[in-house]
């Protein structure tokens, strides 16, 4: 099974501010990576997928990046909405693993 | 607009049953391949199972933990997708989300366009 590892475990960024989020693969996955947001008290949406194809609906301050084991989410400019939870995912490989997620909090 | 409700989450003893229901509405539920994903309070999401479509041949794929304890089924006539559980462990205790399921080309696995808000189960003597 693949692990996915994500970092920091939580990031505290100021409104207006950039982030980068952070996920590496145990081994290749490819470019088959997702990446999900999560608010408290809420379901998982997808955001990405593909590494790098924004879901529908998703602003394109949002961008992701990388292939094979190293992945990246870029927030370009954090809105009150975004300060979530995210998860990265992998469907490379059987069965489909996720991170233990990001937190983006407002610092 | 795709709409997944789940119900039957509860609190049950160790090694006693339940059965899930997801009610599918927005979209063609019996062409949907559609799965199960679970998560601990505070956790991360773990993938519990996934079944077909009738058009794809309807069978089901279960995570190793839960594999000959639950059973992932649909019905089709009903637009509804059900996680029947049973010897239910303390280890189970999560949100139970259901999911639309979408297999890419190239990839073995699947990932998850739409998910409903989730129902809790808590196993606990």
């Amino acid at each position: 099974e693949i692990v996915m590892t994500q970092s920091p475990a939580t990031l505290s960024v100021s409104p207006g501010e950039g982030a980068t989020l952070s996920c590496r693969a145990s081994q290749s996955v490819s470019s088959n990576l997702a990446w999900y947001q999560q608010k408290p008290g809420q379901a998982p949406r997808l955001f990405i997928y593909g590494a790098s194809t924004r879901a529908t609906g998703v602003p394109a301050r949002f961008s992701g990046s990388g292939s094979g084991t190293e992945f990246t989410l870029t927030i370009s400019s954090l809105q009150s909405e975004d300060f979530a939870v995210y998860y990265c995912q992998q469907y490379n490989n059987w069965p489909g693993t996720f991170g233990q997620g990001t937190k983006v909090e407002i610092k | 607009e795709v709409q997944l409700v789940e119900s039957g989450g509860g609190l049950v003893k160790p090694g006693e049953s339940l059965r899930l229901s997801c009610a599918a509405s927005g979209f063609t539920f019996s062409s949907a391949w559609m799965s199960w994903v679970r998560q601990v309070p505070g956790k991360g999401l773990e993938w519990v199972g996934r079944i077909k479509s009738k058009a794809s041949g309807g069978t089901s794929d279960h995570a190793a933990p839960v594999k000959g304890r639950f059973t992932i089924s649909r019905d089709d006539s009903k637009d509804t997708l059900y996680l029947q559980m049973n010897s239910l462990k303390t280890e189970d205790t999560a949100i139970y989300y259901c999911a639309t399921t979408r297999v890419v080309s190239g990839a073995m696995s699947m990932l998850y366009d739409d998910w409903g808000q989730g129902t809790p189960v808590t196993v606990s003597s």
